[in-house]
């Protein structure tokens, strides 16, 4: 099993809404993160996490807030976004958080109005 | 941080068609993926090849790490390979993966 799952697949909210992405993996992975991307744009990294603490925070504004409640699980929390925001938000995991390869879930499709 | 050049930026195809995807890093990696974004969004895992040559089907891949490149072999082209293909890697001990910005194929039948 390679499945990173994420949920909601579409999200909209409003920018004085407060609302939670969620990604789940069972492969026993170490390493966790959030990615961001834009249209015709790579994925670009948001946060990493390794054996459940924040290990790497990309200057992401303050609006997003990552957790990472155990090893199966990371949540980003959304708060007062703006419509710039508006893009596909995906998890990934990988087994060593030294860097091995990486399964990315689905993904959440983003819309802020 | 690492500067990752794939070409061509864009591709089209005829059904059938090969093609040849490559992918430049400025610097040495120790993890190198290739995936396939389908139109849903989804990154789909091609290859894990940090070096040497994988086969899978219609797909391959190779690596020369030396020489910071790799590359996607795509044989006998089908519409469902149109999407987007994206080469990522990652210094060593070091969990950031570097994308390029992403070969967009179209496959016509």
């Amino acid at each position: 099993d390679t499945e990173v799952t994420q949920t909601p697949k579409h999200l909209v909210m409003g920018m004085t809404n407060k609302k939670s992405l969620k990604c789940e993996q069972h492969m026993g992975h170490r390493a966790m993160y959030w990615y961001k991307q834009k249209a015709k744009k790579p994925p670009e990294l948001m946060f990493v996490y390794s054996y459940e603490k924040l290990s790497i925070n990309e200057s992401v504004p303050s609006r997003f807030s990552p957790e990472c409640p155990n090893s199966s699980l990371l949540n980003l929390h959304l708060h007062a976004l703006q419509p710039e925001d508006s893009a596909l938000y995906l998890c990934a995991s990988s087994h060593d958080p030294g860097g091995t390869e990486a399964f990315f879930g689905q993904g959440t499709r983003l819309t802020v109005v | 941080g690492i500067q990752v050049e794939q070409s061509p930026p864009d591709l089209i195809l005829q059904e059938g068609a090969n093609s040849t995807l490559r992918c430049n890093f400025s610097d040495s990696v120790n993890n190198l993926q290739w995936f396939h974004q389908n139109p849903w969004g989804q990154l789909i895992n091609l290859f894990y090849i940090p070096s040497g040559t994988k086969q899978n089907g219609r797909l391959s891949a190779t690596t020369v790490a030396t020489e910071r490149y790799s590359l996607l072999y795509i044989s006998s082209s089908q519409t469902t390979d149109s999407g987007v293909y994206f080469c990522a890697g990652s210094l060593y001990n070091f969990n950031k993966f570097y994308f390029g910005s992403g070969t967009k194929l179209n496959v016509k039948p």
